[in-house]
C-alpha cells in the first residue's frame, strides 16, 4: 500500500487479556518504529527495528510488551496481561533508510482501551 | 537523553493571521528536526523538516527556522486557514540514534 497500515484500528481488551497489534510498513522500508501515545501527549518511543533486527527496545515499559519483525517487513506488538495504564494509541512508523534525516512516516495508529 | 519542550500548548489565531510554535531541545548532538500535524483520530503527518546544516526552510505557507546555538527551532504558518486547525508536534533526532523525541504538542485553532 501507499502508507503505513495498522490493524486493528480499535481494540477493547479486558484487563488481563493479551493483545496483538499489527503493522505493515511502507514496502521496502528498512526501519520500523513503535510509539505509544497517551491522550493529550506526544508520541513516546517504544522500540526500533532495522530489517528483522530489534536494535533498540529501551522504550518498552515492561516485560509484558514484546515486539517482533521476523521477516523484516510486517511487525507485531504484543502486550500480555493488559492493564488499564496500557490504554493508549500505538503508532507504527517506517522509514526507507537508516540515519539522521530520513523521513519517518506514521500509520493511523491502533487505539487500545483496557477495561 | 534528549528532551524537547514545546510552547504554547494551545494557540488560537484569526484566519489569515500567522501562527508560530516554538521548541527547544537539550541534546546538542541532535541534527534532524521534523514537524508533524495530527488531526483527530489520525496518525502524525510530516509537514516539514529541517536538518542541522541549514537555518531555515520554507514550503509554501509553512516555514521552519533553526538556531543551533540556542538549541531552538520554530514553525511558522502564514495566511492560516481553517484546515490548519490540528495538533502540531515538533521532534528531534540525534546522529546515531534512530528514535524521535517529541514535544508535548500545540493545539492550533484557526478562528474563521
Amino acid at each position: 500500500g501507499a502508507g503505513v497500515s495498522q490493524s486493528p484500528r480499535y481494540k477493547v481488551a479486558k484487563r488481563g487479556q493479551d493483545v496483538a497489534l499489527r503493522c505493515d510498513p511502507i514496502s521496502g522500508h528498512v526501519s520500523l518504529f513503535w510509539y505509544q501515545q497517551a491522550l493529550g501527549q506526544g508520541p513516546e518511543f517504544l522500540t526500533y527495528f532495522q530489517n528483522e533486527a530489534q536494535l533498540d527496545k529501551s522504550g518498552l515499559p515492561s516485560d509484558r510488551f514484546f515486539a517482533e519483525r521476523p521477516e523484516g517487513s510486517v511487525s507485531t506488538l504484543k502486550i500480555q496481561r493488559t492493564q488499564q495504564e496500557d490504554s493508549a494509541v500505538y503508532l507504527c512508523a517506517s522509514s526507507a533508510l537508516v540515519g539522521a534525516g530520513n523521513t519517518i512516516y506514521f500509520g493511523e495508529g491502533s487505539w487500545l482501551t483496557v477495561v | 537523553g534528549e528532551n524537547v519542550e514545546q510552547h504554547p500548548s494551545t494557540l488560537s489565531v484569526q484566519e489569515g493571521d500567522s501562527a508560530v510554535i516554538k521548541c527547544t531541545y537539550s541534546d546538542s548532538a541532535s541534527n534532524y528536526f521534523p514537524w508533524y500535524k495530527q488531526e483527530l483520530g489520525k496518525g502524525p503527518q510530516l509537514i516539514i523538516d529541517i536538518r542541522s546544516n541549514v537555518g531555515e526552510k520554507k514550503d509554501q505557507r509553512i516555514a521552519v527556522t533553526l538556531n543551533k546555538t540556542a538549541k531552538h527551532f520554530s514553525l511558522h504558518i502564514t495566511e492560516t486557514q481553517p484546515e490548519d486547525s490540528a495538533v502540531y508536534f515538533c521532534a528531534a533526532k540525534d546522529f546515531g540514534n534512530e528514535k524521535l523525541t517529541f514535544g508535548t504538542g500545540t493545539r492550533l485553532t484557526i478562528i474563521p
